[in-house]
């Protein structure tokens, strides 16, 4: 079946260093690739997403690049703060018109001041 | 507020009592979705909904059942629980098949 992979499963970084987490996803169908983060104990929430017709977005600290031939997605975090830290989370839609997601297994981002 | 609620947030039962976790939205987003969170393994969807009584099964839906009668309800039930059933569920809405999920507060469930 269709998966997403996600590397590391934990990162630790110094306060303002960059950190990187990567995907693969396995179903050459998919067009959108969100990033959730998720704080201890809350829901998780959008960070920055990509679609396959792009393959570079970037928000500030954070951007996402997409090699759609590779069937690789990354986050890349720079200047880390300690307000970074948490799990987040890729994900990739699954076939076309329907609302089936995947998403990968997260990845625990330790900033230390 | 433009909110996904989710009630219970915390729920202990046994092994084979009917129970639903109620899921709304009042963002009248057509797509909705359940997932459940354990350790290591990531968000997995259960189901999902993109509109009134049109759904579909997501990875792991086994012992699951969900309904959409109204736009801004989508109830999971569990009609005979497991223990292997104890996690963290979340419910999500979107207003797109490929846009921003919205998660609610999430339902932590205890089947013993």
């Amino acid at each position: 079946g269709e998966n997403v992979e996600q590397h590391p499963s934990t990162l630790s970084v110094q306060e303002g260093d960059s950190a990187v987490i990567k995907c693969t996803y396995s179903d050459s169908a998919s067009n959108y690739f969100p990033w959730y983060k998720q704080e201890l104990g809350k829901r998780p929430q959008l960070i920055i997403d990509i679609r396959s017709n792009v393959g570079e977005k970037k928000d500030q600290r954070i951007a996402v690049t997409l090699n759609k031939t590779a069937k690789h997605f990354s986050l890349h975090i720079t200047e880390t703060q300690p307000e970074d830290s948490a799990v987040y989370f890729c994900a990739a839609s699954i076939g076309t018109g329907g609302f089936k997601t995947i998403f990968g297994a997260g990845t625990r981002l330790f900033v230390k001041a | 507020e433009a909110q996904v609620t989710q009630n219970p947030r915390y729920l202990i039962t046994v092994t084979g009592k009917k129970l639903t976790v109620t899921c709304s939205q009042n963002m009248n987003h057509e797509y909705m979705s359940w997932y459940r969170q354990d350790p290591g393994l990531g968000l997995r969807q259960i189901y999902y909904s993109m509109n009134v009584e049109v759904t579909d099964k997501g990875d792991v839906p086994e012992g699951y059942k969900v309904s959409r009668k109204e736009k801004r309800n989508f109830p999971l039930i569990l009609e005979s629980p497991s223990p292997n059933q104890t996690s963290l569920y979340f419910c999500a809405s979107s207003s797109t098949s490929e846009g921003e999920q919205f998660f609610g507060p999430g339902t932590r469930l205890t089947v013993l």
